[in-house]
């Protein structure tokens, strides 16, 4: 049984680029959160999808969007890197019946 | 954003003591979960509370969901090496079911052999 997956692991960027990172959700998962986590602080909730929908949204700008495919996979974009983007960037899925959620191994994003 | 309050930050004990580390949020929650994070990997779930006053095991790790409902403790017995790592507290409440977890600001646990 396949556990959440993320990619890529790592990605440098430079300000003002745009990146794209990617996450399978465990099987049988169909609701995908996105976080966001500062060296040294627990994750902090950037948004959900449940029905390739937005489904509820924390306090990041716009410039960080997602989609969410019908497989159930979704990918998280951010535009106009900042250096306070540096992150590791965590996807987290569950099911519908239940509020665990299951973390992936997390993408490093270094933003210079 | 919003955080838990989880103490202590950090702790170093010596190798078959038990530890004790808690959470207290100013709010209800309906879930509260325990994740230990390993550097540059995710977090791996150690156990899942749903109810008031429930009480899981998973080995050598214990967890209580408070009656209060806006508290969680987990404690590590007989701590061995390999439990070194960054442990944190995450919760829903109960007027956000389903969507975001909450997070501690985590506890550093170090074990010398």
């Amino acid at each position: 049984d396949a556990g959440v997956t993320q990619s890529p692991t790592h990605l440098i960027k430079t300000r003002g680029q745009q990146v794209t990172l990617r996450c399978s959700p465990k099987s049988g998962h169909d609701t995908v959160s996105w976080y966001q986590q500062a060296l040294g602080q627990g994750p902090q909730f950037i948004f959900q999808y449940y029905e390739e929908e937005e489904r509820q949204r924390g306090n990041f700008p716009d410039r960080f969007s997602g989609h969410q495919f019908p497989n159930y996979s979704s990918e998280l974009n951010v535009n106009a890197l900042l250096l306070g983007d540096s992150a590791l960037y965590l996807c987290a899925t569950r099911t519908g019946r239940t509020d665990t959620q299951y973390f992936g191994p997390g993408t490093r994003l270094t933003v210079l | 954003g919003q955080q838990l309050n989880q103490s202590p930050q950090s702790m170093f004990i010596q190798e078959g003591e038990d530890v004790s580390m808690n959470c207290t949020s100013s709010s209800i929650f309906n879930t509260w979960l325990w994740y230990k994070q390993d550097p540059g990997e995710g977090p791996v779930l150690l156990i899942a509370l749903y109810k008031a006053g429930e009480l899981t095991s998973n080995g050598r790790l214990t967890a209580q969901f408070g009656i209060t409902r806006k508290d969680s403790f987990l404690n590590i017995s007989a701590s061995i090496p390999s439990d070194v790592g960054i442990y944190f507290c995450a919760g829903q409440s109960v007027y956000n079911q389903g969507g975001k977890l909450i997070f501690g600001q985590g506890t550093e646990l170090s074990v010398k052999p």
